[in-house]
């Protein structure tokens, strides 16, 4: 059985700071994907990566992919209000495999 | 944005009743899942479909059913709702091309089993 694991689960920080949220596998994945969803709305894609030791920014965001590909990283610098959000990774096992999300962060950032 | 969406987006009901949630897409995208999302377990897949009249079950398929008779809709249905099937429900959707392409979900369905 594949576990999959996001850290912390909960982070509650003022406008301003930096934080970094994990997401770890228990088995070699194929792909990985980091959503956001906001209260009353469904996921939204953030960023998909495929390759070992990747790194993408996307604004304030950095994602980063174990060079293992057990294990990714989100990294967002100086959170705003408009950060505040539930944060999911997502994973495939293998090229035919469903998406297996993990928990979720779930972020507040206060001003 | 994809154009995805679902009905209805609350619904109260009683144990034992039957309930059907629908989800209607108008991109033509090939797959669609239903998954259901409860407080420290992310999404879990319920049921999906490859195609019309293709479907499959996911990690928690007990309890519930599925039906696509066109492209467009997807049926969930609970032939008789429990109070442990208390959930937001999302519908999603993806081209069908590739392990990596995007999911595009609904704005969910928040249902009360009492």
């Amino acid at each position: 059985t594949q576990l999959l694991e996001q850290s912390p689960q909960f982070l509650s920080i003022q406008e301003g700071e930096n934080l970094t949220v994990y997401c770890n596998s228990s088995s070699v994945f194929s792909s990985l994907q980091w959503y956001r969803q906001e209260p009353g709305e469904g996921p939204v894609l953030l960023v998909t990566v495929v390759t070992g030791g990747e790194v993408k920014k996307l604004k304030r965001l950095t994602f980063q992919f174990g060079d293992a590909r057990k294990d990714s990283s989100l990294h967002i610098t100086a959170a705003q209000p408009g950060d505040t959000g539930l944060y999911l990774c997502a994973v495939t096992y293998n090229q035919g495999g469903k998406l297996i999300f993990g928990q979720g962060t779930e972020l507040s950032v206060k001003p | 944005d994809a154009g995805i969406t679902q009905s209805p987006r609350h619904k109260v009901t009683e144990t034992g009743t039957p309930v059907t949630l629908r989800c209607h897409q108008t991109e033509n995208h090939r797959y669609m899942y239903w998954y259901r999302q409860d407080p420290g377990h992310g999404l879990r897949l319920i049921h999906y479909s490859y195609g019309v009249k293709d479907t499959d079950k996911g990690e928690v398929s007990d309890g519930y059913s599925v039906s696509r008779s066109k492209t467009e809709d997807f049926l969930l249905t609970l032939e008789s709702a429990t109070s442990s099937q208390t959930s937001v429900y999302f519908c999603a959707t993806d081209p069908g091309l590739a392990v990596t392409d995007t999911q595009y979900f609904g704005p969910g369905t928040r249902l009360t089993v009492l």
